[in-house]
């Protein structure tokens, strides 16, 4: 059973701040991996993918990929409240549907 | 922008009520998947398909049939509704080769059976 696994929270930080959310994956050929953003009593919405090791930044957000670790965050900087939502990690490999973490609430406080 | 609309927010039905879900994208999309979310659960996959007429099951498909007779509809049936099937059902689609790329959603259907 391929897994994605994520602290569920909620991870509480001051506006401003930076915020730091992780994910572990447990299929090595995963090839893809996404960050989709949840508010409360809504769909998710992509933020960020990546397929290579490495950073990859756009705007406030950088995701971080390292394959050798089976390892993939998302930092958001200059956290915002209303970046305040639940974090889903999805993964997947050529082939297979997206594989989804429960997710990680961040709260950011004011 | 894609839109994936799903046919009813809000749904109330009878435990052995035959429930159908619809679901229909407007960006020409190979790939389209049904979710489930629950709290504490995440979002597990039900059923996807690849093509016209083409299923897979998901991790959790037992309860559930789905069907799609044209590209841009894809519906999900309940044959016989049970309570811990009272759920949010999301509706995907996106269009990568090897069913990769971006998932795009539709607002969800919240069922509830009685």
């Amino acid at each position: 059973q391929k897994e994605v696994e994520q602290n569920s929270g909620p991870l509480s930080v001051p506006e401003g701040a930076i915020a730091s959310l992780n994910c572990t994956y447990s299929d090595r050929g995963s090839q893809s991996f996404f960050w989709y953003r949840q508010y409360s009593g809504k769909s998710p919405e992509l933020i960020m993918f990546i397929y290579s090791n490495g950073d990859k930044e756009d705007g406030r957000f950088t995701a971080q990929l390292n394959k050798a670790s089976q390892y993939v965050s998302l930092l958001i900087r200059d956290s915002q409240p209303s970046d305040s939502a639940t974090y889903l990690c999805a993964v997947n490999s050529l082939g297979t549907a997206l594989i989804f973490g429960k997710g990680t609430t961040l709260s950011v406080s004011s | 922008d894609v839109k994936v609309t799903q046919s009813s927010r809000y749904l109330v039905k009878r435990t052995g009520e035959k429930v159908f879900l619809e679901c229909v994208q407007d960006m020409d999309h190979e790939n389209m998947f049904w979710y489930r979310q629950d709290p504490g659960l995440g979002l597990r996959l039900i059923y996807f398909s690849y093509d016209v007429k083409m299923k897979e099951k998901g991790d959790i498909p037992e309860g559930y049939s789905v069907s799609r007779e044209k590209k841009e509809r894809f519906s999900l049936i309940l044959e016989s509704a049970s309570t811990n099937q009272t759920s949010m059902y999301l509706c995907a689609s996106s269009l990568g080769r090897g069913l990769a790329g971006e998932l795009f959603f539709g607002e969800g259907s919240r069922l509830t059976v009685l």
